[in-house]
């Protein structure tokens, strides 16, 4: 089985300063991990996948997200927030594991403040 | 651009009646899905088709029909809505399945489904 943790809810940062968004996954083989955001009444749009190349996966929009199989993390990074950055953040997982499909997280809601 | 395209974007139906939402897809994919997304929550998978197979979760209510007729559409049909029905629906489509490597999903910017 496979599952993904999004450990918050809700993040508020200002814009400029760094922000981290948080994901811990569970899965019983080599998985595939990936980003997505989700603007309001849009649809997903992918900002990364990890498939056990790179450990540090950069993406769209200036973000990167690292995986650490020690932590089972795969927590999405970027070094300076702007405001069209808020939106709903998920992450997720596939893999053998996983009956075939792409488990998501609960999300993360991303607020960008002056 | 490639793409997936969903229409409409927004529906407003009644209580019971027969409800269809399409998508099409460029991409030529082989998999195509059908998530139900309801307010502050994660996609939930209904089905996918991987070429004509037709794949349903186990927990997809039986209201929930889908059909695939050629390569490039796909169609979400809702047999009596509800209002627990009320939901974005989103369309993805990724070459093959989540399972394998090119497996990246590339969602449609979904049909907001309203049950009056």
């Amino acid at each position: 089985a496979q599952s993904v943790t999004q450990l918050d809810s809700h993040v508020s940062v200002s814009e400029g300063t760094p922000v981290l968004l948080r994901c811990n996954y569970s899965s019983s083989y080599s998985p595939s991990l990936f980003w997505y955001v989700q603007h309001p009444n849009k649809g997903l749009q992918l900002l990364l996948k990890y498939t056990s190349a790179a450990t540090l996966v950069k993406g769209i929009n200036g973000f990167e997200a690292e995986f650490k199989k020690s932590e089972t993390s795969f927590h999405l990074t970027k070094p300076s927030a702007h405001m069209s950055d808020a939106a709903e953040y998920f992450c997720a997982v596939s893999g053998l594991g996983g009956g075939n499909k792409l488990t998501f997280g609960t999300g993360t809601q991303l607020k960008v403040e002056l | 651009d490639a793409m997936v395209i969903q229409n409409p974007r927004y529906q407003v139906t009644q209580f019971g009646k027969p409800v269809t939402l399409s998508c099409s897809q460029t991409l030529n994919h082989n998999v195509m899905y059908w998530y139900q997304q309801k307010s502050s929550q994660a996609p939930k998978l209904l089905f996918h088709y991987y070429d004509k197979d037709f794949n349903n979760e186990a927990d997809t209510p039986d209201n929930f029909q889908s059909r695939r007729p050629n390569t490039s559409f796909c169609f979400l049909d809702i047999r009596s809505p509800g209002l627990g029905d009320a939901a974005m629906y989103l369309c993805a489509t990724s070459r093959d399945l989540p399972s394998s490597s090119y497996n990246e999903q590339f969602f449609g910017p979904g049909t907001r489904l309203t049950v009056l």
